[in-house]
């Protein structure tokens, strides 16, 4: 159990469009919903929390605007990035709390931008 | 603010060995929990192990053992008769209840043959 599935795996996307990721929990209900970076051979950063019908909890330094989080479910949250740019490349990863036991974060397989 | 410090960015063991790698971590909370998470090659997160804070005993996962010690803030991984498959980066990670969680930098793990 505890399936989080996050689409698609890799992206390629022109500079100026935008591109939405999607974080799925497949067998359970997560009210919160977390969003991190990762560039190359680096930790993973936290760039925001999504809650279940509200609004995002963005990390210092995180454009809201330009990454634009929605979780419109308990079971879906989507990260769009907006007006791609080449510096947006990175590897972006959503995690999930289930509403049972949120004692523990639950991970998707992560996605590759890269932006040309 | 927590943080979590994992101060060896590269380790490596010969296969069979045992190798430990450190974290510490910050807070003023003293309900929490610690986790080491290992990243292969393919970069899903695969949990490794976990302690609560409130445990006093040690968790222990097959070859993986950690060292926790609450007082120094501290919260060592052991890996024992190291495989060739163990080879990954290994983050230290640090939750409190219901929030999110933070990463250490990480420490790459070379399992030689």
């Amino acid at each position: 159990g505890a399936v989080v599935s996050q689409h698609p795996s890799w992206v390629i996307c022109k500079s100026g469009t935008s591109v939405k990721i999607e974080c799925r929990s497949l067998d359970f209900q997560a009210t919160t919903m977390f969003w991190y970076r990762q560039f190359p051979k680096q930790s993973l950063m936290l760039m925001a929390t999504s809650n279940e019908g509200s609004k995002a909890t963005y990390e210092q330094g995180v454009e809201k605007d330009k990454f634009l989080i929605n979780h419109a479910s308990l079971t879906l949250s989507t990260l769009t990035v907006t007006s791609a740019h080449p510096e947006d490349s990175s590897f972006y990863i959503c995690s999930a709390l289930s509403t049972r036991m949120n004692t523990e974060a639950f991970f998707g397989q992560g996605t590759r931008l890269t932006v040309v | 603010a927590q943080t979590v410090t994992q101060s060896q960015p590269e380790m490596s063991v010969q296969e069979a060995e045992t190798v430990t790698l450190s974290c510490t971590y910050d807070t003023s909370e003293n309900n929490y929990y610690l986790f080491w998470y290992k990243q292969p090659p393919s970069r899903q997160m695969i949990l490794v192990i976990r302690q609560e804070a409130y445990k006093q005993q040690n968790a222990t996962e097959n070859r993986f053992s950690v060292n926790f010690q609450k007082a120094a803030k501290s919260f060592s991984l052991k890996i024992s008769d190291s495989q060739l498959g163990d080879t990954a980066m290994y983050f230290c990670a640090f939750m409190i209840y219901n929030n999110d969680m933070r990463f250490g930098a990480g420490t790459r793990l070379t399992v030689k043959p």
